[in-house]
């Protein structure tokens, strides 16, 4: 079965530092790979998505990630981080073909400090 | 275009009464799906619907169960309600088959 692994539970960062959240899968073939963040009480929202192509893909609010078939990750970056940011981020994968059935991480929760 | 809407938002509901969820899609998406977000279980995938059709199906009892209506509108319905059930309940909408998916804010669910 597959399965994604975001090994930091809580990462702290002061504003304006660059930020790197980590994310492994595991899974026969390349999935479809997805970032969404969670704001306390909200629903998720999506920030970027993998499916083919480039391996490195922009997303909104200046995120970025990186595909990386080798290391089977695909790790989350924003150059500097604003104190908006701080949030629960989950990484999720889907079966190539098909985005609807997400298996989740267990999330990282980023605290942002001024 | 307005995203995927749920209500109610909030919900407590007595152990062994049932309840239902109701899911609003972004206009012109197909696909519904929802998920169980708890603490200890974290987000789990409860099934998927698309032209009124169960398409997936995650590992939950047969107590839970959806469907969808013509105008892809969803429902959710969870019977003979336990304490586990407690839960944000997350739809979330995609155009079509392969397509990103876009949640909504959820139902938040108290079982007591």
């Amino acid at each position: 079965a597959q399965s994604v692994t975001q090994p930091d539970i809580h990462i702290t960062v002061s504003e304006g530092a660059s930020l790197e959240l980590r994310c492994n899968y595991s899974y026969g073939a390349t999935p479809y790979l997805f970032w969404y963040v969670q704001s306390p009480g909200q629903g998720l929202q999506l920030l970027l998505k993998y499916f083919s192509g480039d391996t490195l893909v922009q997303g909104i609010k200046g995120f970025e990630a990186e595909f990386k078939r080798s290391q089977s990750s695909f790790n989350l970056r924003k150059p500097s981080v604003h104190w908006s940011d701080a949030a629960e981020y989950f990484c999720a994968v889907a079966l190539t073909g098909t985005a609807s059935k997400l298996t989740f991480g267990t999330g990282t929760r980023l605290q942002v400090t001024l | 275009k307005a995203g995927v809407t749920q209500t109610p938002r909030y919900l407590i509901k007595t152990r062994g009464q049932q309840v239902t969820l109701s899911c609003s899609p972004i206009s012109g998406h197909r696909s519904v799906s929802w998920y169980q977000q708890t603490p200890g279980q974290g987000l789990q995938f409860l099934f998927e619907y698309f032209s009124e059709t169960q398409r997936n199906k995650g590992n939950f009892p047969g107590r839970f169960s959806g469907r969808q209506f013509s105008n892809s509108r969803s429902e959710m319905n969870v019977s003979t309600l336990e304490l586990g059930d407690s839960a944000l309940y997350l739809c979330a909408s995609s155009l079509e088959f392969g397509y990103e998916q876009y949640f909504g804010p959820g139902t938040r669910l108290t079982v007591t």
